[in-house]
């Protein structure tokens, strides 16, 4: 049971242009999301993140959108640039607000490729 | 800092040998984290840590152990390797609380063929 769920493999857009990545998640226990970016042969690195009680969240290009009501969330890149091609994960957290004892595990979508031409 | 690494980067084992992978993180980050990344999967929590001491089961424990003898150590061993567990490893590591919450800083992986 796929949790979290990103259902495009890849994204292929001109430089410039926006890149619109999405996620959507079934277990409404999650109260946390973040996006992950992955580059070959190395770890995945933290992008941005957004809790609960926000529907948005910016960071320089990177913007992210939670839509509670519909469990769907979305990264948006303005303006893609080429070295933004990477693999993208949206990953999720419960407990934040609830406490308990999630200890910070992660469930992590399949990822999108992708892929900024110059 | 070194952040979170990984030894080794590299294991071709056959079927039925065993191995450990070490994790080493120099943050003194209380939680660690293995995961196994497959095609098509994303990345899936084997079992995790929360304090020297301490493991606890994640999504896809079975065939491995764990080990945290030392705070800064996250130790991932193999008993009897099978080609399902051909993958890409990832240790993390994460404060226990902070902003933002549950960030957790990965290591460069360790790819495993197990023929």
């Amino acid at each position: 049971d796929q949790q979290v769920k990103q259902n495009s493999p890849s994204l292929s857009v001109q430089e410039g242009r926006i890149s619109i990545l999405n996620c959507d998640y079934t277990n409404s226990m999650f109260d946390y999301f973040l996006w992950y970016k992955k580059y070959p042969a190395e770890g995945p690195t933290f992008l941005i993140s957004i809790s609960s009680i926000k529907d948005k969240n910016e960071d320089g290009r990177f913007t992210v959108f939670l839509n509670k009501s519909a469990k769907h969330l979305s990264l948006h890149i303005v303006p893609s640039q080429p070295g933004d091609s990477a693999v993208y994960f949206c990953a999720a957290s419960e407990g934040l607000y609830a406490g308990g004892t999630s200890y910070g595990k992660l469930t992590f979508g399949q990822g999108t490729i992708l892929t900024v031409h110059p | 800092n070194a952040g979170v690494t990984q030894t080794p980067k590299f294991r071709v084992l056959k079927t039925g040998q065993s191995m450990t992978l070490l994790c080493a993180q120099d943050m003194n980050h209380e939680y660690m984290y293995w995961y196994r990344q497959d095609p098509g999967m994303g990345l899936r929590l084997i079992h995790y840590s929360v304090g020297e001491g301490t493991t606890a089961k994640g999504e896809v424990p079975d065939g491995y152990n764990v080990s945290r003898l030392k705070k800064q150590n996250f130790l991932l061993g193999l008993e009897s390797a099978a080609p399902s567990q051909t993958s890409v490893y990832f240790c993390a590591s994460s404060y226990s609380t902070g902003d933002p919450y549950n960030e957790q800083f990965f290591g460069p992986g360790t790819r495993l063929t197990v023929l």
